[in-house]
């Protein structure tokens, strides 16, 4: 069975400094995983996905997230972080047939002025 | 193109009544789904549909109906609300990725 796991539920960081999720999953064959942002009241809207190419995904807002076998993760990062990315993300795993998608609980990011 | 609209945004029930919340796609996915969000859970899946004309239980289906109507629309039915089934629902469309509507913020009293 697959599942993820998002190992923070609160990130607290100072715009302008980087950001980092993180996530592993399980998965008894490839995965694909995904990243989903939330903003308040709102629906979600996908940043990124990794299908078994590069290992090194970017997405959309400068986040990218790199997808580790060794290490059963799939971090997301971002350089530098804005105001604007104050949100919930979730990661999110699929198998062989991406239509039926397992969420993680979600991380929670405050962004500090 | 309004991708995925779901109507109503905010509903309130009484514990007994029922009800249903309407989900329209205009992207032509074969694909449709209804998911809860409860606090610290993320979403969890109750219904999905493959294809017009057929549906299968997700993860969390006791409670509630489906019924994809045609290849657009794909309605979630509450026959007899629980306080438990308060949550925020969301209906979604995919083609190899999932496009997500905005969200319907249902309370039971």
């Amino acid at each position: 069975a697959q599942s993820v796991t998002q190992l923070d539920s609160h990130v607290s960081v100072s715009e302008g400094t980087p950001v980092l999720l993180r996530c592993n999953y399980s998965s008894s064959y490839s995965p694909s995983l995904f990243w989903y942002v939330q903003h308040p009241n709102k629906g979600l809207q996908l940043l990124l996905k990794y299908t078994s190419a590069a290992t090194l995904v970017k997405g959309i807002n400068g986040f990218e997230a790199e997808f580790k076998k060794s290490e059963t993760s799939f971090h997301l990062t971002k350089p530098s972080a804005h105001m604007s990315d104050a949100a919930e993300y979730f990661c999110v795993v699929s198998g062989a047939n991406t239509d039926k998608l397992i969420f993680g609980t979600g991380t929670r990011l405050q962004v500090f002025p | 193109n309004a991708g995925v609209t779901q109507t109503p945004k905010f509903q309130v029930l009484k514990t007994g009544q029922s009800m249903t919340l309407q989900c329209a796609q205009d992207m032509n996915h074969n694909s449709m789904y209804w998911y809860r969000q409860d606090p610290g859970m993320g979403l969890r899946l109750i219904y999905y549909s493959a294809s017009e004309g057929t549906t299968d239980k997700g993860e969390v289906p006791n409670g509630y109906n489906v019924s994809r109507l045609n290849k657009r629309e794909f309605s979630l039915r509450l026959e007899s609300a629980a306080p438990s089934q308060t949550s925020v629902y969301f209906c979604a469309s995919s083609f190899y990725e999932q496009y997500f509507g905005p969200g319907t913020r249902l309370t039971v009293t």
